[in-house]
């Protein structure tokens, strides 16, 4: 299957501090990206969807200007957590598809942000 | 608002068990369903894609089935072995959208 690398797989960063996540798709070209946030023993819920070019699409409840999302290329999706605080300590991880919504999508490794 | 159930939510069998994990969602919109692997702290693993005019997949001893009408699919795993242990997830794309809606998985333990 496709690959998507997911980078770093794990921070941990001082309260106040900004940390950026990187998600890649190497060896496909994706227009969309998806962010999801798992917390413990939970499931993976939307944040956002990334878009190419364009603003991204935030879920109900996820503050744009916290959690920042930049798609500046077709193989590239970043995730900026800004002004990080312990509550935002969570597992986020993204995913894209090689096509449509009727394709396989796959998932990147992960990071787990730890906020002290 | 689409909802996605698996149940059980854990479970533990011995080795060489068959066993069938649940998922139920709630509108039958849906383009797809797809199930995935996941372990402890790791990203997830793409198991089966369903298209929501397929009745069912199969990939080595995992096949899993679909019935979009009653909001069902179940993962059939045949010969279960301690390999398998991870938690799995079911998720579903609902009409008209493009991200994943998730179920709460299931944590399952295969015993040695």
């Amino acid at each position: 299957g496709a690959v998507v690398s997911q980078h770093p797989s794990w921070v941990i960063c001082k309260s106040g501090t900004s940390v950026k996540i990187e998600c890649r798709s190497l060896d496909f070209q994706a227009t969309t990206m998806f962010w999801y946030r798992q917390f413990p023993k939970q499931s993976l819920m939307l944040m956002a969807t990334s878009n190419e070019g364009s603003k991204a699409t935030y879920e109900q409840g996820v503050e744009k200007d916290k959690f920042l999302i930049n798609h500046a290329s077709l193989t590239l999706s970043t995730l900026t957590v800004t002004s990080a605080h312990p509550e935002d300590s969570s597992f986020y991880i993204c995913s894209a598809r090689v096509g449509t919504q009727n394709t396989e999508a796959f998932f990147g490794q992960g990071t787990r942000l730890t906020v002290v | 608002k689409q909802e996605v159930t698996q149940i059980p939510a854990a479970l533990s069998v011995p080795e060489g068990e068959n066993l069938v994990l649940n998922c139920s969602f709630t509108d039958s919109a849906i383009y797809n369903l797809q199930w995935f692997r996941q372990d402890p702290g790791k990203g997830l693993t793409s198991l089966l894609l369903i298209q929501s005019s397929q009745r069912e997949q199969t990939s080595g001893r995992l096949n899993a089935s679909l019935d979009k009408s009653s909001g069902r699919s179940t993962l059939y795993i045949a010969a279960s072995q301690p390999g398998d242990s991870a938690t799995y997830l079911c998720a579903v794309v609902i009409t008209g959208r493009r991200a994943l809606t998730f179920g709460s998985g299931t944590r399952l333990q295969v015993q040695p």
